[in-house]
């Protein structure tokens, strides 16, 4: 079946421009998370949804960062006012929500940014 | 706050030969443990997870790890490494059940990049 997809694959942006990364998690998965790689963070926590609710963002690094589900499936990642710091890859994570800690998280290919 | 230390940012191995990636975990209750594969411009695929249903986990393509809580170590091994095992391999680790924060994001490992020489 179809895994997370994730859109642009890649996406270069000017200092101070607002993009909008999107994430198609896998059908049913009623759980989706945001993360990002860094070369000098590692993987970070951004935020979680629970359906369309987002129960926690404690991992967002600014106000910059926001994001929103629809309809259950669809997220879309914004930042806005990009900054050098931005970049890096954005990975989205689906599961099915229903295992609690245990449930496996399927990771998309991820959006590289590149803020020059 | 849970978090995970991945021992070796480097490991280099040649073909055949056995595979050790070291994982210890900080937990002030009983964790669930997980290894992903990133293989270079991919996401993260699952290789295995402990889930306290037994403590020697076999994953996929020939990965085992074995849960040590009085190590409190998760370390990953592999009898033989192929050349296709050449990948980042990152350990993470889930929020308690008991936090009641409702939110499973994975707290990872700095990640542990395998090269497998021929």
């Amino acid at each position: 079946g179809a895994g997370v997809s994730q859109s642009p694959s890649n996406k270069v942006t000017e200092k101070g421009k607002d993009v909008e990364l999107r994430c198609d998690p896998i059908s049913g998965h009623t759980a989706l998370y945001w993360y990002r790689q860094s070369l000098g963070q590692g993987l970070e926590f951004l935020i979680y949804f629970q359906g369309n609710s987002a129960p926690d963002k404690s991992g967002l690094p600014s106000d910059r960062f926001s994001a929103e589900r629809t309809g259950g499936s669809v997220s879309t990642l914004t930042i806005q006012r990009t900054q050098q710091e931005d970049s890096a890859v954005y990975l989205c994570a689906s599961s099915l929500g229903i295992s609690g800690p245990s449930d496996t998280q399927y990771f998309g290919p991820g959006t590289r940014l590149t803020v020059l | 706050a849970q978090s995970v230390t991945q021992l070796g940012s480097h490991v280099s191995v040649s073909e055949g030969a056995l595979v050790l990636l070291r994982c210890n975990y900080s937990s002030s209750v009983p964790p669930y443990l997980f290894w992903y594969v990133q293989y270079p411009n991919q996401g993260l695929q699952l290789l295995l997870k402990y889930t306290s249903a037994a403590t020697l986990v076999k994953g996929i393509n020939g990965f085992e790890a074995e849960f040590k809580k009085s190590e409190t170590s998760f370390h990953l091994t592999k009898p033989s490494a192929h050349m296709s095992d050449a990948a980042e391999y990152f350990c993470a680790v889930t929020s308690s059940p008991y936090s009641g924060a409702g939110s499973y994001q994975l707290t990872f490992g700095k990640g542990t990049k395998l090269s497998v020489i021929p």
